[in-house]
Order: structure tokens, then sequence, then C-alpha cells
């Protein structure tokens, strides 16, 4: 079945690195992603990654796939106040049409 | 180049009425898709249109619909509200290739059912 879970909750100091984790469940998944949701807003995609792809990095954010385990991570380098945000994994299925299975949500604080 | 526009932003209904959502894509973006989020559920996918075509759905019952007009504005409506049916409901859209879509995410239109 399609299940994807996410620790919900992840306190950090400023300038230091945050990592949020995500597990799931269908290893037919196709591409991975990361999205962020600020308060009042809607989802911003961050960054994805595809199945076949160990490791990907895009300025201060790393993402890792652990396909065996299929575990999924986020590292933010150098986190500032401003990325506090609750942060969305995200699994895609080719031919699903949009049809995204997302975890319940990693809320990130950081404080100085 | 504008973003996702949901409206309204904010709906508040009593239960039993109908509701319908607007949502306008990106310029150039076919495909518009339409999601829940409620504190208990979390994010689930409703449906997702292309070229006024429905060609996924998730699980949820017949009282959720949708539609896409020509150029490319979707619509969903809840008729018989239920007290449930109250979260943020987000639409997104994409070019609509099918493979590794992008989604854009427009703010929402957080709908109170009472």
């Amino acid at each position: 079945g399609e299940d994807v879970e996410q620790s919900l909750f992840l306190s950090v100091r400023e300038g230091d690195s945050s990592v949020i984790n995500c597990t799931y469940t269908d290893s037919s998944s196709t591409y991975l992603y990361w999205y962020k949701q600020e308060p009042g807003a809607g989802l911003q995609l961050l960054t994805y990654i595809f199945s076949n792809m160990d490791m990907k990095q895009d300025q201060r954010l790393t993402v890792l796939l652990n396909k065996k385990d299929k575990h999924l991570s986020l590292r933010i380098a150098d986190t500032q106040t401003g990325d506090s945000a609750i942060y969305f994994c995200a699994e895609g299925f080719s031919g699903g049409y949009n049809k995204l299975i997302f975890g319940a949500g990693t809320r990130l604080a950081v404080h100085p | 180049k504008a973003g996702v526009t949901q409206t309204p932003r904010y709906l508040i209904k009593t239960r039993g009425q109908q509701v319908t959502l607007s949502c306008s894509p990106i310029s150039g973006h076919r495909s518009v898709s339409w999601y829940q989020q409620t504190p208990g559920q979390g994010l689930q996918f409703l449906f997702e249109y292309f070229s006024e075509t429905q060609r996924n759905k998730g699980n949820f019952p017949g009282r959720f619909s949708g539609r896409q007009f020509s150029n490319s504005r979707s619509e969903m409506n809840v008729s018989t509200l239920e007290l449930g049916d109250s979260a943020l409901y987000l639409c997104a859209s994409s070019l609509g290739q099918g493979k590794n879509e992008k989604l854009f995410f427009g703010s929402g239109t957080q709908l109170s059912v009472l």
C-alpha cells in the first residue's frame, strides 16, 4: 500500500544543519519530492529526486535516497529562521497524473 | 508570470449546502490537480484534470466533483456539505506531460462548514 511517514517536529539552532527524514512503503514510486509550507500559504516545491538516484544537491539542500530501506532525507545546511516551516515529503508514480502521496509533514523550528 | 490563483480565499458554509471553488492555473499549464488538507488526514489527492478530462481521482465520495474549462481554469464542487469537509483545498497546476510533473500550488481556499 501507499504510506509515507515523517517525524512531526524538529528544532534546530540557527546556523546548524537540519535533517528531515521520511520513509515510504511503495517501492514502485518513481520520483520523490520535498515541499515546504509556510503559514497561510500553499506548498512550494523545494527539490525532487528520481528513484534511480542516491543523492541530489541543490545549493543548501541535499537529498539522500536509500531505496533499499525506502528512506529519504532532506538536509538543509546553515539553517536560517526563514527556513521555519512545515516540510512534506511526497511520492509520485509514473503515469500517476499528479497523484502524490504526502507524509504528514515535519514542523521545523529554528531558534537563535 | 502569475502563480496559481484560487478564489475565494475563505468560505464559511453550513451543513447541507454546496460550494464551488475556483482555480486559475499558471499560464501555459494544462493540468490542474486538487488536494484536500486537514489536520487529521493531511494532504489527500482529490482529482486531476487535463484538457477538460479527468485523468485520475482519489478516494473521495461522489459529493466531490470537478471540471476544467477550455482555458484550463478548473472548479471543484462539494455538494451536501458535512462538518468533516472543513479543510484547506489546494489547487496545483503543471504542464500536463504526465511524467515527473513539477506541481505549483496556490495558497488554497479555507472552507469552514458549520
